[in-house]
């Protein structure tokens, strides 16, 4: 059973860069089938798809965000990331790392965390 | 990006059916069977309950069923239980930008 774990800081600075983690455990990154996806709630809202990690390596970003967001993979430390830039208080959210085992279909997630964006 | 669009809230009694609808377009509902439906109750996790238009992951209860028609999905929730209130999001692919596109979500209340 996969586990997912997201770190990272729970408050950052308008303009500044948010940097997240998701540690996985249960099963190996590499090699797995899955892809992994990054997902957003922003509070009393929504969810919406931040982009994902193919299992050949393609990576694909919300359109919205994409010339703001970065998304890479660790095989070493079984973990997969995500870096978005000049952050406004609009990328207020819980941020959740989750699998996605068809295009779309998250059947696992992280407990998510809470980036606040405030001076 | 525009999201796929649910009705906001539906509310019934203990033992009755509902259905949440999911309407998007030709280059995501319509044109795939990947649509999947989470539920998320106030504070946590969403959950994955269908996948694949009409499959249900193991261990969700069978009163939940999906279908689809057109541009549109639906998930039926039968014999309607207080546990079943929370937030319902129906989710696409969307081949425009290849995509995963969320609906707005609805929120089910059990009277």
């Amino acid at each position: 059973q996969l586990q997912f774990q997201e770190s990272g800081p729970g408050l950052v600075k308008p303009s500044e860069t948010l940097t997240l983690t998701c540690s996985v455990s249960g099963g190996s990154i590499s090699g797995s089938g899955y892809s992994w996806a990054w997902i957003r709630q922003p509070p009393g809202k929504g969810l919406e798809w931040i982009g994902a990690i193919y299992p050949r390596g393609g990576i694909n970003y919300n359109p919205s965000l994409k010339s703001r967001l970065t998304m890479s993979v660790d095989t070493s430390k079984n973990q997969f990331s995500l870096t978005l830039n000049s952050m406004t208080a609009a990328d207020t959210a819980v941020y959740y790392c989750a699998s996605d085992y068809s295009k779309g279909e998250f059947d696992h997630w992280g407990p998510g965390t809470l980036v606040t964006v405030s001076s | 990006q525009s999201a796929l669009t649910q009705s906001a809230s539906v509310s019934e009694s203990p033992g009755q059916s509902i259905t949440i609808s999911c309407t998007g377009t030709g280059s995501d509902i319509g044109g795939f069977n990947f649509v999947s439906w989470y539920q998320q109750h106030p504070g946590k996790v969403p959950k994955l309950i269908m996948s694949d238009v009409s499959s249900r992951p193991s261990g969700v209860s069978n009163r939940f069923s999906g279908s689809k028609s057109g541009n549109t999905a639906s998930l039926t929730i039968s014999g309607l239980q207080a546990e079943d209130e929370g937030t319902y999001y129906c989710a696409s692919y969307r081949s425009v930008n290849t995509v995963v596109i969320f609906g707005e979500g609805t929120k089910v209340s059990v009277l």
